[in-house]
């Protein structure tokens, strides 16, 4: 696609459900990042796909989140058991490469805002 | 252990007038910089980099300067204009790294 799309854009959920956010990258992007951004935050890096491998999950809060990506395109990210400090807003992005070297500039998604009741 | 640090949550300027967004680092491995615009609802887009090897890049209105044996680093936007304003995201990769690392960011207001 033209760009990087994800789903659903709002998903107000109760205490103690599951969710899955959807992130759709730009075609050909083969590195795919999920951070998200609590209310007054900056953004929190969660995970890091090189094609269909996460090298680094690093930033998962908790074993309750998990993603994974298949065919080296759509990744979703799960949030089993929810609570209200889950609350943020997902951020998808993309990059060519996911070079080593180099800037690797990152190409977001408008992301999908996440609320906990 | 935030590694990028923006200490000011918040800027107001005049139309015209200079908007100076500041940035603060740890992690002396960091080697690239980036600044991204985010309005609201959108996500985040990328708006200049430089790499650890130069001091400045210009881009247009977007100057950034940094300075590494301070690790800190600046953006200017001359002149400011209203639809400047966003929040502003400073950002660093390490050389041999996947991650990029963001600060909390700076709301700008350019006011008219």
């Amino acid at each position: 696609g033209a760009g990087v799309s994800q789903s659903p854009s709002n998903k107000v959920t109760e205490k103690g459900k599951d969710v899955e956010l959807r992130c759709d990258p730009i075609s050909g992007h083969t590195a795919l990042y999920w951070y998200r951004q609590s209310l007054g935050q900056g953004l929190e890096f969660l995970i890091y796909f090189q094609g269909n491998s996460a090298p680094d999950k690093s930033g998962l809060p908790s074993d309750r989140f998990s993603a994974e990506r298949t065919g080296g395109s759509v990744s979703t990210l799960t949030i089993q058991r929810t609570q209200q400090e889950d609350s943020a807003v997902y951020l998808c992005a993309s990059s060519l490469v996911g070079s080593r070297s180099g800037a690797n500039v990152l190409t977001f998604g408008a992301g999908s805002r996440l609320t906990v009741l | 252990d935030q590694q990028v640090k923006q200490n000011s949550p918040s800027l107001s300027v005049q139309e015209g007038r200079i908007s100076i967004l500041n940035c603060d680092y740890t992690n002396s491995m960091f080697d690239y910089f980036l600044w991204y615009k985010k309005y609201p609802a959108e996500g985040p887009t990328f708006l200049i980099s430089i790499s650890s090897i130069k001091d400045k890049n210009e881009d247009g209105r977007f100057t950034v300067f940094l300075n590494k044996s301070a690790k800190h680093l600046s953006l200017h936007i001359v002149p400011s204009q209203p639809g400047d304003s966003a929040v502003y995201f400073c950002a660093a990769k390490a050389s041999g790294g996947f991650k990029t690392i963001f600060g909390a960011g700076t709301r700008l207001f350019v006011k008219a």
